[in-house]
């Protein structure tokens, strides 16, 4: 199974609606981070989170981390065309690691329709 | 634009061969990561390099190699390649090495075995 998993694995929404994508550790999260794909294209960042109960907004999305429940929610409200995407999200393994791989989840793909 | 550069864009090849891509990181980021995209594996850290030094090691094949040159580019070597190389083959930079060090990708290189 995978270390982090992402639900919904797809998501159609309406135009104006708003959406949550969540990511859930089977380990503890001690950074997490969010990206968003275009489909074959490179990775932009979002967001990164780093403590428990840290919450952090750009524009209409918004990311929090429950360090407790090992999970981070993506939440976008009034959802636009140029949303859609794929989502995912990365994790660091190590607290205070020498080194950054990234653990990346499964992926959440969402279209939006207009 | 992440300020990351991948050449090329797209590759195609055959069984066997061996090729080379390559990748500037982002002006004054030390750090490159090298992760592989496929549709079955999902978004797989390969290796880092920081400073001209191998600093972590994830999921690459001995067929793989890369290198980090004194103006910090770095290249990703593939050889004996397989069909199931294919893939989105993706690099990012980070300024520093280490714990929540935010990675930015570069647009990636797809690399298609025939």
């Amino acid at each position: 199974s995978q270390e982090l998993e992402q639900s919904p694995q797809s998501l159609i929404v309406q135009e104006g609606k708003n959406l949550t994508i969540n990511c859930t550790s089977s380990k503890t999260l001690y950074g997490l981070y969010w990206y968003k794909q275009k489909y074959g294209e490179g990775l932009i960042f979002l967001m990164m989170l780093q403590k428990g109960g840290e919450e952090k907004s750009h524009e209409k999305i918004t990311a929090k981390l429950d360090e407790k429940k090992q999970q981070s929610s993506l939440h976008i409200t009034a959802s636009q065309p140029s949303h859609a995407g794929i989502y995912l999200c990365g994790a660091d393994r190590e607290y205070g690691g020498a080194t950054n791989k990234l653990i990346f989840g499964t992926g959440t793909l969402l279209a939006v329709q207009p | 634009d992440s300020g990351v550069t991948q050449t090329p864009k797209h590759l195609i090849t055959a069984t066997g061969q061996r090729v080379t891509l390559r990748c500037s990181p982002r002006s004054g980021d030390l750090s490159v990561y090298w992760y592989q995209q496929s549709l079955d594996q999902g978004l797989q850290f390969l290796i880092q390099y920081y400073n001209g030094e191998e600093r972590a090691k994830g999921n690459i094949l001995e067929r793989f190699s890369a290198q980090q040159f004194p103006d910090l580019h770095s290249e990703l070597n593939l050889s004996s390649l397989e069909l199931g190389d294919s893939a989105l083959y993706f690099c990012a930079s980070s300024h520093r090495d280490g714990y929540t060090d935010t990675q930015y990708f570069g647009p990636g290189t797809r690399l298609t075995v025939l």
